[in-house]
């Protein structure tokens, strides 16, 4: 069965500076596709970014990109030249291959950036 | 970009009575999900749907049912509501790219809060 971890609680950096957060995941299936979402405070969810397991270059979106690395089965998301409006609640989640139903997501890490 | 809209926002029920959460998608997606969201469990998903006609139980099914009469709207049904249901729903369609489900990004709803008294 698959299962997503997010360790860490809460964050919180000085606006203009960089972020990174964690995710580790548990698979049994060599393909799987990872993902990671935002919470805003308003409640709205939406998606970031994703990464495919087969491919070997790390996802990127804008100042958004991913550290994927394999053998350690970790996700890492790297928000770079923070603002104000990236304070937030981040979700990443996973869905297997062959897997019929809906994401499995980590417990989230809310994101706090400060002026 | 996708639209995804659920009603109520907001919904007050009493122990033992029905309610019906809806969802209504404008994109013409294939697959629509509800999931729920509480405080140290994050999002777990209740049902979920490959079209028009199919329901599918996902991974905390029990005291829910759903149906999707057509490809637009889905709806998430308490028969008898019960305070641990007590929650926030939200309803997402996927948006597949090629691959087939699995590689699918989620557009979702805004959300209800369902109060159970």
């Amino acid at each position: 069965a698959q299962k997503v971890t997010q360790t860490q609680t809460s964050i919180s950096v000085v606006e203009k500076t960089t972020v990174t957060m964690d995710c580790v995941y548990e698979t049994r299936d060599s393909s799987y596709f990872l993902f990671w979402y935002k919470q805003t405070a308003s409640g709205e969810i939406v998606f970031l970014i994703r990464q495919d397991s087969y491919k070997k270059e790390n996802a990127t979106v804008g100042h958004y990109s991913l550290n994927f690395q394999k053998p350690k089965s970790s996700i890492g998301l790297i928000i770079t030249a923070t603002q104000i409006e990236d304070s937030a609640v981040y979700f990443c989640a996973m869905r297997e291959y062959n897997y019929a139903q809906g994401l499995t997501f980590g417990l989230g890490t809310r994101v706090s950036v400060f002026p | 970009e996708a639209a995804v809209t659920q009603s109520p926002r907001n919904k007050v029920a009493v122990t033992g009575g029905k309610v019906t959460l809806s969802c209504n998608q404008t994109n013409n997606h294939n697959n629509m999900y509800w999931y729920r969201q509480d405080t140290g469990h994050g999002l777990r998903l209740i049902h979920y749907s490959y079209g028009a006609g199919s329901t599918e139980k996902g991974d905390i099914p029990d005291g829910y049912k759903a149906s999707r009469p057509s490809q637009e709207n889905f709806s998430l049904i308490l028969e008898l509501a019960t305070p641990s249901q007590t929650s926030v729903y939200f309803c997402a369609s996927g948006d597949v790219s090629g691959q087939g489900v699995s590689n699918e990004r989620l557009f979702f709803g805004h959300g209800t809060k369902l109060s159970v008294l």
